[in-house]
């Protein structure tokens, strides 16, 4: 079975521009978290989708980061404008709804020049 | 702020060694879940024990929990090369335990 696939696997891009990462979560999943990783402030959980609708957006730094979970099948993560500090690894991870385990893609290691 | 804290930091043991890494927590949770992180890697679900277990077994794994003393432990029986790793702890804060919130880690290394 194919697990959580994330895209691109790494992306540097300069202060400033906008930045989009991309997400396909396994198939049958109803649950989708986008997580980022720092070596100061760990695994954040950013924004929690269920049934593609957004549940929990607390986590969400700034305006600056937006979300959005089209169908079933895809998610995506936009920062415009991107800033030196967005610098980290971010994570997509997905799972059935209900005391079960998420399932991790490999990340995006992002670098904001 | 990280609801876990795994303890120690970072654990260097031999191979075939046991290698015990424990997690505190301060909230009520509904579960408790231990992840592996391979260098450059996703995180992978190792186990998962609910608030009314006390232990859960997995191969060579064994987690505890004592949610009186808001705590868990991993424990990893006869250690390979191939453990080597962070281990994280991640507890369920929502009612569906969808939402977990992880510690900062141990990392694990296991010498040949």
């Amino acid at each position: 079975d194919a697990g959580v696939i994330q895209s691109p696997r790494h992306e540097v891009t300069e202060m400033g521009q906008e930045v989009t990462l991309r997400c396909k979560p396994i198939s049958g999943h109803n649950s989708l978290f986008w997580y980022r990783q720092t070596m100061m402030r760990g695994l954040e959980l950013l924004i929690y989708f269920n049934n593609n609708v957004p549940i929990d957006d607390s986590g969400m730094p700034e305006d600056r980061f937006s979300a959005k979970m089209p169908n079933a099948s895809f998610s995506t993560l936009k920062i415009q404008p991107s800033e030196p500090r967005d610098s980290a690894v971010y994570f997509c991870a997905s799972s059935a709804t209900g005391f079960q385990p998420q399932h991790f893609g490999d990340g995006t290691r992002l670098s904001i020049l | 702020s990280q609801q876990g804290e795994e303890d120690p930091q970072a654990l260097s043991i031999q191979e075939g060694e046991n290698a015990t890494m424990n997690c505190s927590y301060k909230t009520s949770i509904n579960n408790l879940q231990w992840y592996r992180q391979n260098s450059g890697r996703g995180l992978v679900h190792l186990i998962l024990i609910r608030s009314n277990e006390r232990e859960k077994h997995s191969g060579r794994l064994r987690v505890t929990l004592d949610t009186s003393k808001k705590s868990s432990s991993l424990l990893i029986t006869a250690s390979r090369a191939a453990d080597t790793a962070s281990y994280f702890c991640a507890t369920g804060r929502d009612n569906a335990g969808n939402m977990l919130t992880f510690g900062g880690g141990t990392r694990l290394m296991v010498k040949p």
